[in-house]
């Protein structure tokens, strides 16, 4: 069956260290995500992808990003890791502007 | 930006009960989404709308989109302990190219 994996599932590193999320679909879907999850905030947009070799910033891109060479993978990655981006990580993959996505299991990062 | 506001924040019912939770925009929807998501999880759409006046049922989970296409419910007939979690909605996008959700809900079924 096609699926949506992440990996790590949970990950702790120290504040200034370079992080990289995995995020994996066999759907072959050619739109990509990436949001954080907080209290209070709820889901907020990251980055996003429509298509190979296309990435765009969402709401909160500042201090991530993404790089998109082959339709399966979108990987996210913090330059230097803070405090503040201890939150819930989560991939999600679409066939198309207009449909639904689907959400990846969620990674828990948290910076010391 | 295009916000999502949903009501209640949380909710506590019986189980048997029936429940609705809202979810309203600020400007015309142009796909209107729902998930769940159990505590600790990712999320599992539920269902889609994009018409005015469209009704969409699954099991006991009926959801419907006004006629102005600003406002979303989301009705639960006979919750059971199953239904608990936190339900999103969310807006796909229109003139923009970013997605939205709401702050969410969170359901708790008392058995």
């Amino acid at each position: 069956d096609a699926e949506i994996t992440q990996s790590p599932r949970h990950k702790i590193t120290e504040t200034g260290r370079q992080v990289t999320l995995a995020c994996h679909q066999t759907w072959n879907h050619n739109n990509m995500f990436w949001y954080r999850q907080d209290l209070g905030h709820g889901l907020r947009l990251i980055h996003y992808s429509y298509g190979v070799q296309d990435t765009n910033k969402g709401e909160v891109s500042d201090g991530y990003s993404v790089s998109r060479s082959n339709t399966e993978d979108l990987p996210l990655t913090l330059e230097s890791a803070a405090s503040s981006q201890t939150s819930v990580y989560f991939c999600a993959s679409s066939r198309g502007r207009i449909y639904e996505q689907y959400f990846g299991p969620g990674t828990r990062l948290t910076v010391t | 930006s295009q916000e999502l506001e949903q009501s209640p924040q949380s909710l506590i019912v019986q189980e048997g009960k029936n429940l609705t939770i809202n979810c309203t925009s600020s400007k015309t929807l142009y796909g209107l989404y729902w998930y769940k998501q159990k505590y600790g999880e990712g999320l599992i759409f539920l269902m889609m709308l994009q018409k005015g006046g469209e009704e969409k049922s699954h099991e006991k989970i009926t959801a419907k989109l006004d006629e102005k296409k600003q406002q979303s419910s989301l009705h639960i007939t006979a919750s059971q302990p199953s239904h608990a979690g936190i339900y999103l909605c969310g807006a796909g996008p229109n003139t923009g190219n970013q997605f939205y959700f709401g702050t969410g809900t969170s359901l708790t079924v008392i058995p």
